[in-house]
């Protein structure tokens, strides 16, 4: 009930096009839903992140798309650019037992290709 | 810009020998946690710290790990008796404020292999 579960585990995408990850959660007390980027050698890093009383939240090229109903939300990176290789991971949190848990998915290596 | 800071990157060593990661911090932040990933699975929660002491820990985090912060700006992870199934990507990361998921800082990793 506490897991994430990620797709696809790796996404190869030409220049220019979209990539889309999507994640689906089980929990319902489930309330914040980020995303975090790491570079090779880097830490993951927040990306973007969205609470369930939207449906969508854009930054740039980078847009979630939640659906509250499927329980399901997803990362729309719009014209992708080789800069945007890296791996992506979605979490999301809730409060138990008087602490916040974060719960990762497994993540999705991008790779955007020249 | 500020970064958490690990070392080393990568840490090999032989089954039964102890271990200890080392993590520098954000310099204001109070909050520290350890998370690991292993190869090919998702990144997983073991301990965060605040005020000198454990403020949670996973099942994960059991007796052979502990945390230190022995001098107000290092933060280390100590597994004392390494397994095979220890060998994993060990991140450290902080944060000024508590639970502000925003403000989280992941530092870049120790890749742990145990042989």
């Amino acid at each position: 009930q506490q897991q994430v579960k990620q797709s696809p585990q790796s996404l190869i995408v030409q220049k220019g096009g979209i990539s889309i990850i999507n994640c689906a959660y089980e929990n319902t007390a489930f309330d914040y839903f980020p995303w975090y980027q790491q570079f090779p050698g880097k830490g993951p890093a927040l990306l973007i992140a969205i609470r369930p009383d939207v449906s969508e939240k854009k930054e740039g090229r980078f847009t979630i798309s939640f659906n509250k109903s499927a329980k399901q939300f997803s990362l729309h990176i719009m014209d992708s650019q080789p800069g945007d290789s890296a791996t992506y991971f979605c979490a999301a949190s809730m409060k138990e037992g008087g602490s916040e848990k974060l719960v990762f998915g497994k993540g999705t290596k991008l790779t955007v290709n020249p | 810009e500020p970064e958490v800071t690990q070392t080393p990157s990568h840490q090999v060593t032989q089954m039964g020998q102890e271990v200890i990661l080392r993590c520098v911090p954000i310099s204001n932040h109070l909050y520290f946690y350890w998370y690991r990933q292993i190869l090919g699975q998702k990144v997983e929660f073991l301990v965060s710290f605040y005020n000198n002491e454990i403020s949670e820990k996973s099942e994960i985090f059991d007796d052979q790990f502990s945390v230190e912060r022995p001098d107000g700006s290092n933060f280390t992870l100590k597994i004392r008796s390494t397994k095979l199934e220890d060998s994993a990507m060990y991140f450290c990361a902080s944060s000024e404020v508590r639970v502000i998921w925003e403000k989280l800082f992941f530092g870049s990793g120790t890749q742990l292999s145990v042989l």
